[in-house]
């Protein structure tokens, strides 16, 4: 399996600028987790979809922030409009979904560096 | 409020010798622990997990220990090579979510 893609891997934008995230996950996968990874507070998870539908997304910063995973094969993450403060690694991560309920071990993507000047 | 802490920011330690990597969480209702290894420019990949139920499991050259009423998890790497050279994450799990920790980046010295 070629595991969990995503695009672009590097993003610069400028404040104000929509900027879209993609992430395909791995095939079979029922679980999809968008995550977030900085300095100060390492990687928090901002939403995750159960077969497509978005389960939690206490997470998410700001209106500025929506997802949406619109079959079981694409996921995208929105910041509009972008801020400096939103530069960050943002990963994709999928999993199975263990027989007694809930995800499996999640596996990650390689990560979108968003820089917003 | 941080949930899941790493105190050490950074490591390093002597190939061959052992490498202690250390957690602290403050929510007593988690069950499931993890830890994932990362590279440079790349995803985080998972390493080992522990249940509640257990206070050891080991895979090889790591050893993850959980101490629960200290609510404190520690991986020991023995013996560290320089391949093991990463950031490595802690993560815990009480629902269906897993909290990180800020990360430790070890650095394993040839």
């Amino acid at each position: 399996d070629a595991g969990v893609i995503q695009s672009p891997r590097h993003e610069v934008t400028e404040m104000g600028q929509e900027v879209t995230l993609r992430c395909k996950p791995i095939s079979g996968h029922d679980y999809l987790f968008w995550y977030r990874q900085t300095m100060m507070r390492g990687l928090e998870l901002l939403i995750y979809f159960n077969n497509n539908v978005p389960i939690d997304d206490s997470g998410m910063p700001e209106d500025r922030f929506s997802a949406k995973m619109p079959n079981a094969s694409f996921s995208t993450l929105k910041i509009q409009p972008s801020e400096p403060r939103d530069s960050a690694v943002y990963f994709c991560a999928s999993s199975r979904a263990l027989l007694a309920g809930g995800p499996d071990t999640q596996y990650f993507g390689p990560g979108t560096r968003l820089t917003v000047l | 409020d941080q949930q899941v802490k790493q105190n050490s920011p950074s490591l390093s330690v002597q190939e061959g010798r052992i490498s202690i990597l250390n957690c602290d969480y403050t929510n007593s209702m988690f069950d499931y622990f993890l830890w994932y290894k990362k590279y440079p420019a790349e995803g985080p990949t998972f390493l080992i997990s522990i249940s509640s139920i257990k206070d050891k499991n080991e895979d090889g050259r790591f050893t993850v220990f959980l101490n629960k009423s200290a609510k404190h998890l520690s991986l020991h790497i023995v013996p560290s090579q320089p391949g093991d050279s990463a950031v490595y994450f802690c993560a815990a799990s009480g629902t269906y979510k897993y909290i990180f920790g800020t990360g430790t980046r070890l650095k394993v010295l040839a």
